[in-house]
């Protein structure tokens, strides 16, 4: 069965500080995969999403960058984090039956 | 930027009674999909209707959509406290570059016990 693993799930992190979020996927091959983040009490915002290998579109310009160096391997980074990235993030895949989401990454910035 | 628009934002109901949310959208879509949301966590897939489809059941779930109005609902009978969560509807205009949710703001559903 096709699982998703996003991690960690809290992260405390100073301003102007990297950022590195990891997100994994199994039991399925080649699949469309997003990441999203969710400002308190509000929708989801799609920050970026990949076909495939390499290939990343994204949404919006911000201070955050991603990257898929493997098929089910999906990597949301930045080099200097701003009070503004403070979120949740979550990671995605999606099939013809809909999206499957990660468990959400709570980033808070100090 | 926002596609779909969830109203009521926040509903409260006691155990029991049905609650309903609806969803409107601006833009043609290939499918419309509603997900629930417990507090702090990630979301989870309820229901997927496609655009040729007017009606969809899952269990106590129903969901409609009205592709002239650009609006869909989202019923859940038989309210239980469990049921309390963020719901959200999203939209994917099914790009052939790879479909992309678009989401509402959600409506938090609080049942009462």
């Amino acid at each position: 069965s096709q699982t998703i693993h996003q991690w960690p799930a809290t992260l405390v992190q100073p301003v102007g500080s990297p950022l590195s979020l990891e997100c994994t996927v199994e039991g399925t091959s080649n699949p469309n995969l997003y990441w999203y983040r969710q400002a308190a009490g509000r929708g989801l915002q799609l920050l970026f999403y990949s076909v495939g290998i390499g290939q990343i579109s994204s949404e919006v310009p911000q201070n955050l960058s991603a990257s898929r160096p493997q098929d089910r391997q999906f990597i949301l980074s930045s080099k200097k984090l701003l009070l503004s990235d403070s979120g949740f993030y979550l990671c995605a895949w999606s099939d013809y039956y809909g999206y499957t989401f990660g468990s959400g990454t709570r980033l808070t910035v100090v | 930027s926002q596609q779909g628009e969830e109203d009521p934002q926040a509903l409260s109901i006691q155990e029991g009674e049905n609650a309903t949310m609806n969803c409107s959208y601006k833009t043609s879509i290939n499918n419309l999909q509603w997900y629930r949301q417990n507090s702090g966590r990630g979301l989870v897939h309820l229901i997927l209707i496609r655009s040729n489809e007017r009606e969809k059941h899952s269990g106590r779930l129903r969901v409609t959509l009205d592709t002239s109005k650009k609006s869909s609902s989202l019923l859940i009978t038989a309210s239980r406290a469990a049921d309390t969560a963020s719901y959200f509807c999203a939209t994917d205009a099914g790009e052939t570059s790879g479909s992309r949710l678009t989401f509402g703001e959600g409506t938090q559903l609080t049942v009462n016990p």
